[in-house]
């Protein structure tokens, strides 16, 4: 069965980065996409970006544009999101997402998320 | 961007009765070329994951009750869940796909009455 797991929960200092990583299983890795979400305390689902584990072609969210990079390992199965020049309002449940088969941004599967905190 | 707004923002509802869930798009997210609206809905339970329940707006995903169904056109969408059962009890959150940034609606918090 498709699995997503991430890596564990981190916390950062202010100024900062994080890469937290998506480690895919139960499919061919290079057939979906995968999309990163993230969820403040409390808070609604903010998508941050995709990127194709085909030929590693990434789209992201114009907010997170020069913050956030997302790669692909095609050896491992794995994907990572790195998160640069961190803030506290960045404290948030990070999740990966595999795309469905109808349409890369239908999110099928998803990790179980990666606590990250921002604090001094 | 397009704004997802979703209503109520909290709603209880008994145990066997209906529940119905409102997501307003700020713009159509109908493709004319395909008659495919670009909305699916997804459910978050406590310290878990979303998981997904119907895209294409009213397509069932392999697996979900057909007591979940999904309907509605171009703005105006609705997730109805017949027959309320406990395990229900989550959070909805609608989400279009039509243009990036992908955007969600704010969530519904349902409970039992």
């Amino acid at each position: 069965q498709v699995q997503l797991v991430q890596s564990g929960a981190e916390l950062k200092k202010p100024g900062a980065s994080v890469k937290v990583s998506c480690k895919a299983s139960g499919y061919t890795f290079t057939t979906y996409g995968i999309s990163w979400m993230r969820q403040a305390p409390g808070q609604g689902l903010e998508w941050m970006g995709w990127v194709s584990t085909h030929n590693g072609d990434t789209k992201y969210a114009q907010k997170f544009l020069g913050r956030v990079t997302l790669t692909t390992d095609s050896s491992t199965g794995t994907v990572y999101m790195e998160l640069t020049y961190l803030r506290s309002d960045d404290t948030a449940v990070y999740y990966c997402a595999r795309a469905h088969s109808s349409s890369w941004y239908i999110f099928e599967s998803w990790g179980q998320g990666t606590l990250v905190t921002v604090s001094s | 961007d397009i704004v997802m707004t979703q209503s109520p923002d909290s709603l209880a509802v008994s145990l066997g009765d209906r529940a119905t869930i409102n997501c307003k798009s700020s713009q159509s997210v109908l493709y004319t070329s395909n008659n495919k609206n670009y909305l699916t809905w997804y459910q978050q339970k406590s310290g878990q994951p979303p998981k997904l329940l119907i895209y294409w707006a009213s397509t069932r995903e392999s697996g979900v009750p057909d007591r979940f169904s999904g309907s509605g056109s171009g703005t105006d969408f609705t997730l109805t869940i017949s027959g309320l059962q406990a395990e229900d009890v989550a959070i909805y959150y609608c989400q279009q796909y039509y243009t990036t940034p992908i955007t969600f609606g704010q969530g519904t918090r349902l409970e039992v009455k």
